[in-house]
């Protein structure tokens, strides 16, 4: 099983809004990813997690908060977003982030703020 | 640094034709490569991949080699279909301090026409 699951599927979010994207993979690995990605654009990366600590914040603003309660859950709080935020929101993991390893994408979440 | 250069396209194709689509790479040291497909509204699924130099990696009839001596790594398939219509992204990818970090080219939109 190389599944890697992200709910929900389609988000519409008010910029007062609270909101979380959740992602869950049971592959047993230990890095985990959120990737931001426009239309007609490669993922850009904005957090990595390597055995449930964060190694990598791409100089993301504050009004995106990550988490990662274990090591099968990742979870990205939003708050305050801007209309530009609105994108495919990518989870991905692979077994461990200091090798070179497959990275496995979850089918995203499709964030839309009004 | 790192970087992925990959042919933009769009291309649009028969049925039945021939596919090159050409990705080159700059690294600091060795990396990995991969081929990465997202069909609409999808995510990323892994295409292929190769790990050190003169490997092929393929898959559903698609085949890419590491090619060390011209940095290149180019998506070949000998008879594409109208299925295959997606996004192509060729992407590298180190080891270490690097955390996983996967630098994507800007992506190809192929389009098959039956």
């Amino acid at each position: 099983d190389t599944e890697v699951t992200q709910t929900p599927k389609h988000l519409v979010m008010g910029m007062t809004n609270k909101k979380s994207l959740k992602c869950e993979q049971h592959m047993g690995h230990r890095a985990m990813y959120w990737y931001k990605q426009k239309a007609k654009k490669p993922p850009e990366l904005m957090f990595v997690y390597s055995y449930e600590k964060l190694s990598i914040n791409e100089s993301v603003p504050s009004r995106f908060s990550p988490e990662c309660p274990n090591s099968s859950l990742l979870n990205l709080h939003l708050h305050a977003l801007q209309p530009e935020d609105s994108a495919l929101y990518l989870c991905a993991s692979q077994a461990q982030a200091e090798a070179k390893n497959i990275q496995y994408f979850g089918a995203g979440t499709r964030l839309s703020v009004l | 640094g790192n970087s992925v250069t990959q042919m933009e396209g769009p291309v649009t194709l028969s049925e039945e034709a021939f596919l090159t689509i050409n990705c080159t790479y700059t690294a600091t040291g060795y990396p990995s490569l991969f081929w990465y497909v997202q069909y609409p509204g999808e995510g990323l699924q892994l295409l292929l991949k190769a790990t050190k130099a003169d490997d092929k990696g393929s898959n559903k009839g698609f085949e890419a080699t590491y090619r060390k001596e011209t940095t290149s790594f180019h998506l070949e398939k000998g008879s594409v279909q109208v299925s295959d219509s997606a996004v192509y992204f060729c992407a590298s990818q180190l080891g270490g301090t690097s955390y996983g970090k996967l630098t994507f080219g800007q992506g190809t939109i192929l389009t098959v026409h039956p």
